[in-house]
């Protein structure tokens, strides 16, 4: 069964740093890109971060580039996102994504993991 | 601040048809393939249509999706109180170098 797990969320100050990992299964992980994805409270869909099938490309929503990196490391199946300098208005549910396609739309989705910044 | 433009809501009586519009221009949808997502809340978004007008698995003909130039639609067929949750266009932008969710509309079963 494909299988995307979220971790590393939880409550943060503002300006401080957080890490989420996102342990992939069931497939072949090497084989996709990847992105995040986040949704602040009451707000919708928006794209995060984005990394090719070998981590050789990166792209970054304006909203976070400078703040956040996003990683892969193939012998763990995993996914990371490195944030810092965060903000309220990073405070979000974030999800780990499966592309699929040569247009890079999402076919599978983790349950996702709550980030709070707050002092 | 999203660059895709949905209507905020819809709403239809059970075996209904619905139709959500998703307006983008020619740097986004009218460059590349669109996506539509079902979310509920406290769940993990769920792909509905991909590539402008393709079903995965498991996705019932009741959902169907279409582009025109830098638009696209979701309609929604046999409405069913199941189906009440938000839903998203998605797409690629070659100026922003990400991908771009719609504002997001809210189906509402009456």
């Amino acid at each position: 069964e494909v299988q995307l797990v979220e971790s590393g969320g939880g409550l943060v100050q503002p300006g401080g740093s957080l890490r989420l990992s996102c342990a992939a299964s069931g497939f072949i992980f090497n084989d996709y890109a990847m992105y995040w994805v986040r949704q602040a409270p009451g707000k919708g869909l928006e794209f995060v971060s984005a990394i090719n099938y070998n981590g050789a490309n990166t792209y970054y929503a304006n909203s976070v580039k400078g703040r956040f990196t996003i990683s892969r490391d193939s012998s763990k199946n995993t996914l990371y996102l490195q944030m810092g300098s965060l903000r309220a208005e990073d405070m979000a549910v974030y999800y780990c994504a499966r592309v699929l396609g040569s247009s890079w739309y999402v076919d599978v989705w983790g349950p996702g993991i709550t980030v709070t910044v707050s002092s | 601040q999203s660059v895709l433009t949905q209507p905020p809501s819809v709403s239809a009586a059970p075996g209904q048809k619905v139709t959500i519009s998703c307006s983008g221009s020619s740097s986004n949808i009218g460059d590349n393939y669109v996506s539509w997502y079902q979310h509920l809340p406290g769940t993990a978004p769920k792909l509905l249509i991909y590539d402008n007008d393709g079903r995965p698995s498991g996705i019932p003909d009741r959902f169907s999706g279409s582009k025109s130039g830098s638009s696209a639609t979701l309609g929604i067929t046999g409405l069913q109180t199941g189906d009440e949750a938000d839903y998203y266009c998605g797409t690629w932008d070659r100026s922003l170098s990400g991908y771009v969710f719609g504002t997001g509309t809210k189906v509402t079963v009456l």
